[in-house]
């Protein structure tokens, strides 16, 4: 089993501030990290794929970095928006497995 | 598209009864997955299949069992309900490529089924 771990837990922040948040995961037969986006009674939706060291990832306000060689990526929200408010998912596949483990997930709150 | 449906949305269950939930895609995707996710625990993989024909087991099988003999459906079935299966399911697909496998492709997930069992 992976150990796919996130942190904080959650997070509340005010409107218009700029937060990140951490996914750390085990450095050895790193193979890909995922970003998902999950907001309370919807389904989890896709934000990044990341696969080389070093890779950067953009999406509207919300940006991802990656380093394989230490096991960790942040993702930035700047500027946040209530609608940010979300649990954040990591995810990574375990070695030659065909499949993705979950971290806990960061539940980001953005209070107007 | 509908992309990945799920039924029921909400099951009440008693102790020792059986049900299955259904999940269909129509995206023509090869892999299909179920997992359950529990307060503070994230989403754990019960089971998935690459193909028609073809299921593994994930990190929690125990006590469910599916089946996918067809590309769009995979219903996951549970022969005696416990309490300890209580728990919201998300059926998710992937399209993905025979090397890569389903690690670096993106995964739809349907709406979930939210399951008691009392």
């Amino acid at each position: 089993i992976l150990n796919v771990e996130q942190s904080p837990q959650s997070l509340h922040v005010q409107e218009g501030d700029s937060t990140n948040f951490t996914c750390s995961f085990p450095s050895s037969n790193f193979y890909a990290l995922h970003w998902y986006r999950w907001e309370t009674a919807k389904s989890p939706e896709a934000l990044f794929v990341m696969t080389l060291n070093g890779d950067e990832k953009k999406k509207g306000r919300i940006s991802a970095t990656l380093n394989t060689k230490e096991g960790y990526s942040y993702l930035y929200i700047k500027g946040s928006q209530p609608e940010d408010s979300a649990t954040y998912l990591c995810a990574s596949p375990a070695g030659g497995a065909n499949n993705l483990f979950f971290g806990t997930g960061t539940r980001l709150t953005v209070i107007p | 598209n509908a992309g990945v449906t799920q039924t029921p949305k909400f099951r009440i269950l008693k102790i020792g009864q059986s049900m299955t939930l259904q999940c269909t895609q129509d995206m023509n995707h090869n892999y299909m997955y179920w997992y359950r996710q529990d307060p503070g625990m994230g989403l754990k993989l019960i089971y998935y299949s690459v193909g028609a024909g073809i299921t593994d087991k994930g990190e929690v099988p125990n006590g469910y069992n599916v089946s996918r003999s067809t590309t769009e459906d995979f219903p996951l079935r549970l022969e005696l309900a416990a309490p300890s299966q209580t728990s919201v399911y998300f059926c998710a697909s992937s399209y993905s490529g025979a090397t890569s496998g389903g690690r670096i492709d993106t995964q739809y997930f349907g709406p979930g089924t939210r399951l008691t069992v009392l």
